[in-house]
């Protein structure tokens, strides 16, 4: 595609369920990200694809998060039993390879009510 | 860890010259990066480094001392649509990582 296409651009769910985040990364990209934006606060690392590696889950900030992706398409981040604090922008970027630039899709806001 | 330090905010007058600063760690270090956010948007690409020295892009310009883990992103004659933050992100053993970003204003 043009650019990264993320979706849903805006979700509100209740506390306790699970949501869904897709990104569709630009065509060729090997490496992807996810990272989480809180209002008014800077870009938070949550994870990094590159190809067919292991990703780096570093960021992740606990076992109810998680992200796949299937080689070098598609990811989608995971949030199970939603919590008020998960309430931000889910931000996807991709790039060439880890030494290229990245490139932002528009980002999920995601609301826990 | 990755610690990205930057200025929160800054101020400055349109016409004029900015300059943010940026530290970081320098562990497995593989190139700097700036970008820019409005308000409500996802951030655009501005600058990349990864030599020391100073890299010259219209307007702005990226400066990076590796061995002192620093680097400055310096904006010219500011314009008001430059209100935006300015976000210093370090490769370091491959991932992305962004500091917490300075937000800038430009009054007229």
């Amino acid at each position: 595609g043009a650019g990264v296409s993320q979706s849903p651009s805006n979700k509100v769910t209740e506390k306790g369920k699970d949501v869904e985040l897709r990104c569709d990364p630009i065509s060729g990209h090997t490496a992807l990200y996810w990272y989480r934006q809180r209002l008014g606060q800077g870009l938070e690392f949550l994870i990094y694809f590159q190809g067919n590696s292991a990703p780096d889950k570093s960021g992740l900030p606990s076992d109810r998060f998680s992200a796949e992706r299937t080689g070098e398409s598609v990811s989608t981040l995971t949030i199970q039993r939603t919590q008020q604090e998960d309430s931000a922008v889910y931000l996807c970027a991709s790039s060439l390879g880890p030494t290229y630039e990245a490139f932002f899709g528009q980002g999920t806001r995601l609301t826990v009510v | 860890g990755q610690n990205i330090d930057q200025p929160t905010e800054m101020t400055a007058t349109e016409g004029a010259i900015v300059q943010i600063n940026c530290t970081y760690q320098t562990s497995g270090f593989n190139g700097l990066f700036w970008y820019q956010q409005h308000a409500g948007e996802a951030p655009t690409f501005l600058s990349y480094n990864v030599l020391d020295g100073l890299e010259e892009k219209g307007r702005f310009s990226s400066f990076l001392s590796r061995s002192k883990g620093y680097s400055y992103l310096l904006l010219k004659e500011l314009q008001m649509k430059d209100s935006a933050s300015y976000l210093c992100a370090d490769r370091s053993f491959q991932k992305l990582v962004f500091g917490t970003g300075t937000r800038l204003l430009v009054s007229p």
